[in-house]
């Protein structure tokens, strides 16, 4: 398996636009976590998935942001509109509870979100 | 509520110096820990993990006693490389109130030669 795959790796956009981040997570996956990582607030639990059910969000920031699971392969972050104070590293991890409740979670790579 | 303490960074070593980061916590149950490490430019790795008290993680030259007791977790290693320069973050899940992970705020570690 690749792991987990998020796009792009880099985004750069203008204050007042809308920004989708992408995550696959891995194969077989129940569980699908975003987090955001600042230097001021370090790692943010966003929101989590079940089987594609949002289980927690009081991560969430604010309205501006939020998040679906269309399917088990596929999520996406949406921030509309964008501000300069959401720029961060935007992560996304998934994980099987059916491997057991001591199996770690998995991270992407990160998404590097500026809004200037 | 649950939360997780590390101690403040950076941390600057030399080569070959003793490594300690502390890592305590806070949960209403009984939590599995963990320990991960992040290299610059790339997500979170999974570094070792204990499950029950006295259970000893290790990997790489790092270990983590799970005191309960203390409720700490400490990450050690006894000769760190300029390799391990990376942020290492203490983590803890719950086995109940569902499957979320618990990040403390990482530790940011240089290594010098």
């Amino acid at each position: 398996d690749a792991g987990v795959i998020q796009s792009p790796r880099h985004e750069v956009t203008e204050m007042g636009q809308e920004v989708t981040l992408r995550c696959k997570p891995i194969s077989g996956h129940d569980y699908l976590f975003w987090y955001r990582q600042t230097m001021m607030r370090g790692l943010e639990l966003l929101i989590y998935f079940n089987n594609n059910v949002p289980i927690d969000d009081s991560g969430m920031p604010e309205d501006r942001f939020s998040a679906k699971m269309p399917n088990a392969s596929f999520s996406t972050l949406k921030i509309q509109p964008s501000e300069p104070r959401d720029s961060a590293v935007y992560f996304c991890a998934s994980n099987s509870r059916g491997a057991g409740m001591n199996t770690e979670a998995f991270f992407g790579q990160g998404t590097r979100l500026t809004v200037v | 509520g649950n939360s997780v303490t590390q101690m403040e960074g950076p941390v600057t070593l030399s080569e070959e110096a003793f490594l300690t980061i502390n890592c305590t916590y806070t949960a209403t149950g009984y939590p599995s820990l963990f320990w991960y490490v992040q290299y610059p430019g790339e997500g979170l790795q999974l570094l070792l993990k204990a499950t029950k008290a006295d259970d000893k993680g290790s990997n790489k030259g790092f270990e983590a006693t799970y005191r309960k007791e203390t409720t700490s977790f400490h990450l050690e290693k006894g000769s760190v490389q300029v390799s391990d320069s990376a942020v290492y973050f203490c983590a803890l899940r719950l086995l109940t109130g569902g499957f979320k992970t618990i990040f403390g705020a990482g530790t940011r570690l240089f290594v010098k030669a």
